[in-house]
């Protein structure tokens, strides 16, 4: 069974930094790009980052600039989203997504996402 | 990038069809056949109903259909049922490596 866990959200003050991670399992992770995607509260879907299956490719949401960094470890079945410089309209739930066709076009696995509150 | 526009709700009695439109551009949905479509309860994870405009992933009934005319996507779900309750979202991939996003449907089973 393909599992997709996300950890490391939590309440941080505008400036900070926060590390999420997600671990999975019950599929090849090293062969599938995977993705975050975020949800403010009571808001729309929004992609944020994308990464190949060995790292070689990776796509940030335009509206980041810089600010956050994708990573994973094949090794270890773990991706990764470290943000920087965080601000209140970064509050959202943040969830790790499996992409089908490796085409940055459809997630069919997602975790349970993490909350990331932004605030003073 | 902008996000695709969808209305904000929908209904129909059990056992009708709704369908959903997804509008966005000649840069997105009109330009590629990448428009995926999520079904989400409050609470929950999206769970991918349509990928590649009309593809079901396994599992999914065949009362979910996906098509695409121009720069507009639609889902219809057929036989509706409580279960299908829901927010819906299209997605299309956006060229230049990035993906969008519309601003998502809620249905409501009447």
């Amino acid at each position: 069974e393909v599992q997709l866990v996300e950890s490391g959200g939590g309440l941080v003050k505008p400036g900070g930094s926060l590390r999420l991670s997600c671990a999975a399992s019950g599929f090849t992770f090293s062969s599938y790009t995977m993705n975050w995607v975020r949800q403010a509260p009571g808001k729309g879907l929004e992609w944020v980052s994308s990464i190949s299956s060995s790292s070689s490719y990776i796509y940030y949401a335009d509206s980041l600039k810089g600010r956050f960094t994708i990573s994973r470890d094949n090794a270890k079945n773990s991706l990764f989203l470290q943000m920087n410089s965080l601000r209140a309209e970064d509050t959202a739930v943040y969830y790790c997504a499996r992409d089908r066709g490796n085409s940055l076009a459809e997630f069919d696995y997602w975790g349970q996402g993490t909350l990331v509150t932004v605030s003073s | 990038q902008s996000a695709l526009t969808q209305p904000p709700s929908a209904s129909g009695s059990p056992g009708q069809s709704v369908t959903i439109s997804c509008t966005g551009t000649s840069s997105d949905v009109g330009g590629y056949n990448y428009v995926s479509w999520y079904k989400q309860h409050p609470g929950k994870a999206p769970k991918l109903m349509i990928y590649e405009v009309s593809k079901r992933p396994s599992g999914v009934p065949d009362r979910f259909s996906g098509s695409k005319s121009g720069n507009t996507a639609s889902l219809t779900v057929s036989g509706l049922q409580a279960e299908d309750e829901a927010d819906y979202y299209c997605s299309s991939y956006a060229g230049s490596n990035n993906l969008v996003f519309g601003g998502g449907t809620k249905v409501t089973v009447l």
